[in-house]
């Protein structure tokens, strides 16, 4: 994607309840990959899912799971069962050839 | 455990000094990627290589260049150093020339601290 927009600078979740991160793109191609990472405090960017615009079917990885809605170009996280290690920095990306641009972060915070 | 490889992990320097940060990357992986990250900010992209070639390049500055060796190991150059040059780098590989079909693997990052 050319650009890639997060909305939520900062989330805040209950332990065990489920929350969606928001992640709009703009992009002109046809083919391209979005991808969720996440940012704990050690700063190590971890991939947490991705998906492939051809695919109609949403990505599942166990509790996280992505809405894709391509005509919208939106593509939300949503993180089920929120545990204390979920707490991070979550970055939306996408590529736009050989390129993958990310989005300005959603810090997530989950409470006890 | 990612696979790619930052040196150094910290660096202190002065305004106006040149440095130079390693990447290398996942044994068999083609591309490099160089970001960005200051402060509580986003990763901004700087500059892609593939088998030794340039083939995009984001919001890097003059002052910034960098290369990919025959061995695919990556250095990013950063000179006449500012105060605001003062980040997290990091580098990314992965096996082809763009990520599809499997991911971007990051190295743990090089924090350049500018004084």
């Amino acid at each position: 994607a050319q650009t890639v927009t997060q909305s939520q600078p900062e989330m805040s979740v209950q332990e065990a309840e489920t929350v969606t991160l928001s992640c709009t793109y703009d992009t002109s191609e046809s083919d391209y990959y979005l991808f969720w990472y996440k940012q704990p405090p050690s700063r190590q960017m971890i991939l947490v899912i991705r998906q492939e615009a051809y695919k109609q079917q949403n990505a599942t990885e166990n509790r996280f799971s992505v809405n894709f809605q391509k005509a919208a170009k939106s593509f939300s996280l949503k993180i089920s069962d929120s545990q204390l290690g979920d707490a991070a920095m979550y970055f939306c990306g996408g590529t736009s050839g050989s390129r993958l641009t990310f989005g300005e972060g959603t810090q997530l915070t989950v409470n006890p | 455990d990612s696979g790619v490889t930052q040196t150094p992990k910290h660096l202190i320097t002065a305004t106006g000094q040149r440095v130079t940060l390693r990447c290398s990357p996942r044994s068999g992986d083609l591309s490099v990627y160089w970001y960005q990250q200051s402060l509580d900010q986003g990763l901004q992209f700087l500059i892609h290589y593939y088998n030794g070639e340039e083939r995009a390049k984001g919001n890097i500055l003059e002052r910034f260049s960098a290369q990919q060796f025959p061995d695919l190991h990556s250095e990013l150059n950063l000179s006449s150093l500012e105060l605001g040059d003062s980040a997290l780098y990091f580098c990314a590989s992965s096996p082809r020339l763009g990520v599809g079909g499997t991911e971007a693997f990051f190295g743990q990052g090089t924090r350049l601290t500018v004084v």
